[in-house]
């Protein structure tokens, strides 16, 4: 089945460093990323949908500058937060889409930012 | 935005019984998903039922979906120690390609 990978799993920062967090496609190619955070004992709320190749579309509320999503390759979509603050703290989830309906979960990363 | 609603929020049950869980959404839908999330793990894909789908079954999961409710349940038989988790359904709106919006979840504790 497809696999998606993300690097790292986890991560502990100091308030104001960027830290960068790589979603990879292993065995396909996709088109399409998506970047989630999810907060503990909470759902996961889509923060921006990413194509290969153009910009980042953020979702409402989610701040483009803050949260810099590249997209470089078919299976390579990276999320960079800036200027990271406690209330950054959070788990990522990536998602690889392939074909019209299916989409594949990483692993998510934990940020702990101190 | 999320428009998904679940219930309940938690639910704790004995092994060997079985386990429902219900998924109401806002907006037309082209398919509904079922995923599970082990605490602090990432999410895994149970199933995926079509709108003009009304039951799907996978294993000791069954999945109904009602359109004109807006509502789906997830019903687990049998259930193992090893379905703890947390569940979450996750719908596509027709207007928007691939871009899921998922249920608050239900946490599931299945005790031995």
């Amino acid at each position: 089945g497809a696999v998606v990978s993300q690097h790292p799993s986890w991560v502990i920062c100091k308030s104001g460093t960027s830290v960068k967090i790589e979603c990879r496609s292993l065995d396909f190619q996709a088109t399409t990323m998506f970047w989630y955070r999810q907060f503990p004992k909470q759902s996961l709320m889509l923060m921006a949908t990413s194509n290969e190749g153009s910009k980042a579309t953020y979702e409402q509320g989610v701040e483009k500058d803050k949260f810099l999503i590249n997209h470089a390759s078919l299976t390579l979509s990276t999320l960079t937060v800036t200027s990271a603050h406690p209330e950054d703290s959070s788990f990522y989830i990536c998602s690889a889409g392939s074909g019209i309906y299916e989409q594949y979960f990483g692993p998510g990363t934990r940020l702990t930012v101190t | 935005s999320q428009q998904g609603e679940e219930d309940p929020q938690a639910l704790s049950i004995q092994e060997g019984e079985n386990a429902t869980m219900n998924c109401s959404y806002k907006t037309s839908i082209n398919n509904l998903q079922w995923y599970r999330q082990n605490s602090g793990r990432g999410l895994v894909h149970l199933i995926l039922i079509r709108s003009n789908e009304r039951e799907k079954h996978s294993g000791r999961l069954r999945v109904t979906l009602d359109t004109s409710k807006k509502s789906s349940s997830l019903l687990i038989t049998a259930s193992r120690a090893a379905d703890t988790a947390s569940y979450f359904c996750a719908t596509d709106a027709r207007s928007g390609a691939q871009k899921l919006v998922f249920g608050q979840g239900t946490r599931l504790t299945i005790n031995p």
